[in-house]
């Protein structure tokens, strides 16, 4: 069974550029989260979506958004990129009981 | 945002060594949760703690659920090159539509020495 699938895995942006990472999960899990991850701020967790709607949402502004689609690929998109944005952004798909499964990430560089 | 206390913040072990990692929190959860990460790699699930006083291994990885809900322990016994990486602890205190909401510790970051 396939693993969960994130591209692009690097990017490198400018400031108040925006950019879209993409997810797919794994084959039959509906739920997607998001994770950010930074050096200073740890794993931090951004949103969750399940059947296409967001379940759950952390605490980072609203320059930070995603969608999921009917088939459970979800898209996380960060408009007027900061320098404070440079992390490894992770997604996670999870089924009805399971524990959540991680993809490699997308790094973004934000110069 | 919240991260959980993880200690120690790294650790310099030789080849065959047992080592011990632990987790702690200001609020109770109701899981805990214990990941390895790689250089280059996202977190991988090692060990899922779903009771308080529950001890559960995974070969030679052997975790406990404080009863106090606000802490957990991490034990590798014989370490390995290969054990080498970040771990995380993560809490989650579920209800509706939170199962997926993690709160990570710290990290404790291994280096096995042959």
């Amino acid at each position: 069974k396939a693993g969960v699938t994130q591209t692009p895995r690097y990017l490198i942006k400018t400031r108040g550029q925006q950019v879209t990472l993409s997810c797919s999960p794994i084959s039959g899990h509906r739920s997607v989260s998001w994770y950010q991850q930074t050096p200073g701020q740890g794993l931090q967790f951004l949103f969750e979506y399940f059947s296409e709607t967001q379940r759950n949402k952390g605490n980072f502004p609203g320059r930070f958004s995603g969608r999921q689609f009917s088939n459970s690929r979800s898209e996380m998109n960060v408009s007027t990129l900061e320098l404070g944005d440079s992390a490894l952004y992770l997604c996670a798909s999870r089924d009805s009981t399971g524990e959540l499964f991680f993809g490699e990430g997308s790094r973004l560089t934000v110069l | 945002g919240q991260q959980l206390n993880q200690s120690p913040q790294s650790m310099f072990i030789q080849e065959g060594e047992d080592v011990s990692m632990n987790c702690t929190s200001s609020s109770i959860f109701n899981t805990w949760l214990w990941y390895k990460q790689e250089p280059g790699e996202g977190p991988v699930l090692l060990i899922a703690l779903y009771k308080a006083g529950e001890l559960t291994s995974n070969g030679r990885l052997t975790a406990q659920f404080g009863i106090t809900r606000k802490d957990s322990f991490l034990n590798i016994s014989a370490s390995i090159p290969s054990d080498v990486g970040i771990y995380f602890c993560a809490g989650r205190l579920e209800s509706t539509g939170t199962a997926s909401k993690l709160t990570f510790g710290t990290g404790t970051r291994l280096q096995v020495t042959l």
